[in-house]
């Protein structure tokens, strides 16, 4: 599975988007971006996940870049509880996570 | 309702002994994952199984054992060969199948003196 290459923090205000930067330049073209968050002491939440297209869901919208090897997950309007690390991966389709590397995330804090 | 369940939240124990954390899914899920978190850093994976049965090292198993007896089930054995057995455990679970997400459980604190 593909590396992946966060920033180790960002600030947010709230209520203004977050834009979370992930690069993924050796992704492979059957390769999966996820997004998952961490907020202190529990299990991580599963985000949004894209191939290609942008995706957009409840949560969060993924920008996915035309050559694949970068991405942007968007929270359109950032709250207190959205603070959390926040991990992008990659991973191949119709095989376990288990083998993906989560890497140190990023920590997003939203200062009100 | 589904969901994937560890227990317990905290454990501690003496140096030197074993410690089985328990790990249990009711999703039907195929693959379950036990990964290891240390304060500020990411997630490791220690083991993994895609099925009953079986199961595969993971980044770090060293000091660690598992067993997949049951698909619902899938505990982690921390032994007295692991150095630094001071850690946030994970279990994770996946369905088989394309495009799918991964299911955490809350996690074990686990505190070795």
């Amino acid at each position: 599975d593909a590396k992946t290459t966060q920033p180790t923090s960002m600030d947010c205000a709230e209520g203004r988007a977050a834009n979370l930067p992930c690069n993924h330049s050796t992704i492979s073209g059957n390769e999966y971006v996820y997004w998952y968050r961490q907020i202190h002491s529990q299990g991580p939440q599963y985000i949004i996940h894209g191939l290609k297209n942008n995706e957009t869901n409840e949560m969060a919208s993924l920008i996915i870049t035309e050559d694949r090897k970068s991405s942007t997950l968007i929270l359109p309007h950032a709250t207190l509880r959205d603070t959390a690390v926040y991990y992008c991966i990659v991973r191949v389709a119709n095989t376990n996570a288990g083998k993906s590397t989560f890497g140190d995330g990023t920590t997003l804090t939203v200062k009100p | 309702d589904g969901g994937i369940t560890q227990s317990p939240k905290y454990l501690f124990r003496k140096e030197g002994q074993n410690v089985t954390l328990s790990c249990e899914q009711n999703l039907n899920h195929d693959a379950m994952y036990w990964y290891r978190q240390d304060p500020g850093q990411g997630l490791r994976l220690i083991y993994y199984s895609q099925i009953v049965n079986d199961f595969q090292k993971g980044d770090i198993a060293e000091g660690y054992s598992v067993s997949r007896e049951k698909k619902e089930s899938f505990p982690l054995t921390v032994t007295s060969a692991q150095k630094n057995p001071t850690a946030f455990y994970l279990c994770a679970s996946l369905r088989g199948g394309s495009n799918t997400e991964a299911f955490f459980g809350q996690g074990t604190r686990l505190t070795v003196v």
